[in-house]
């Protein structure tokens, strides 16, 4: 059966940490790895990874894959208050284009 | 660009009735989704549509749930009976096509008493 699993489940940090979130994945005819945080509403859209070893990068995030260990990592540097949310990562599989997603890393961020 | 829209934001309801859900996907996405979001999990597929074709409603409990994507534009998501464990959040999503990522609504949140 198809897996994502996110560790650690939750995190509590302070601001101007750096953290490090975990993806791992078993899933048939993988085809890409998303991650989202999600706030009090909807999960917004952070990164795609398609391709290992290639580091994706906005502003404070940053997220690589790899393919040959099956996980992702999401780095956040300089954490802030406002990044105090649940991260969730999610893989797709070729064909049917099904997403998966894990059960979401919980951070907070303490002032 | 408009999000993706989604109502009613809260409904309660006792186990046994009916409740339906709707989304306006954002304009020109052929890639429709509905997720069911248990407090604590991350979410489930229930259905994808392409344009108004299913593509995949593998995990929908079909005894009890239905869903209908006419004109391949807004979706609607019906649960008749409902159960005390289908008390989650239920997201819709939509995409401009199957590899790209999705626009999540703000969902609905579903009680059951």
């Amino acid at each position: 059966e198809d897996k994502v699993v996110q560790s650690p489940l939750s995190l509590v940090v302070h601001e101007g940490d750096t953290v490090t979130l975990n993806c791992s994945y078993e899933v048939t005819n993988f085809r890409s790895l998303l991650w989202y945080k999600q706030e009090k509403k909807a999960p917004t859209f952070l990164f795609m990874l398609t391709s290992s070893g290639i580091e994706k990068k906005s502003g404070r995030l940053s997220s690589i894959l790899d393919k040959k260990e099956l996980f992702s990592i999401l780095n956040i540097t300089a954490t802030q208050t406002g990044d105090s949310a649940i991260y969730l990562c999610a893989s797709s599989t070729s064909g049917t284009y099904k997403y998966i997603f894990g059960t979401g890393t919980r951070l907070k961020v303490l002032a | 660009e408009a999000g993706v829209a989604q109502s009613p934001r809260y409904k309660i309801i006792e186990k046994r009735q009916s409740v339906a859900f709707w989304c306006n996907p954002i304009s020109g996405h052929a890639t429709l989704y509905w997720y069911q979001q248990i407090l604590g999990q991350g979410p489930k597929l229930l259905i994808q549509f392409q344009n108004n074709g299913v593509v995949d409603d593998s995990q929908l409990p079909k005894d009890r749930f239905s869903a209908e994507r006419l004109k391949g534009v807004d979706s609607t998501l019906k649960i008749q009976p409902a159960k005390l464990e289908d008390s989650a959040v239920y997201l819709c999503a939509s995409s401009p096509d199957r590899n790209q990522p999705q626009h999540f609504g703000d969902g609905t949140r579903l009680s059951i008493l």
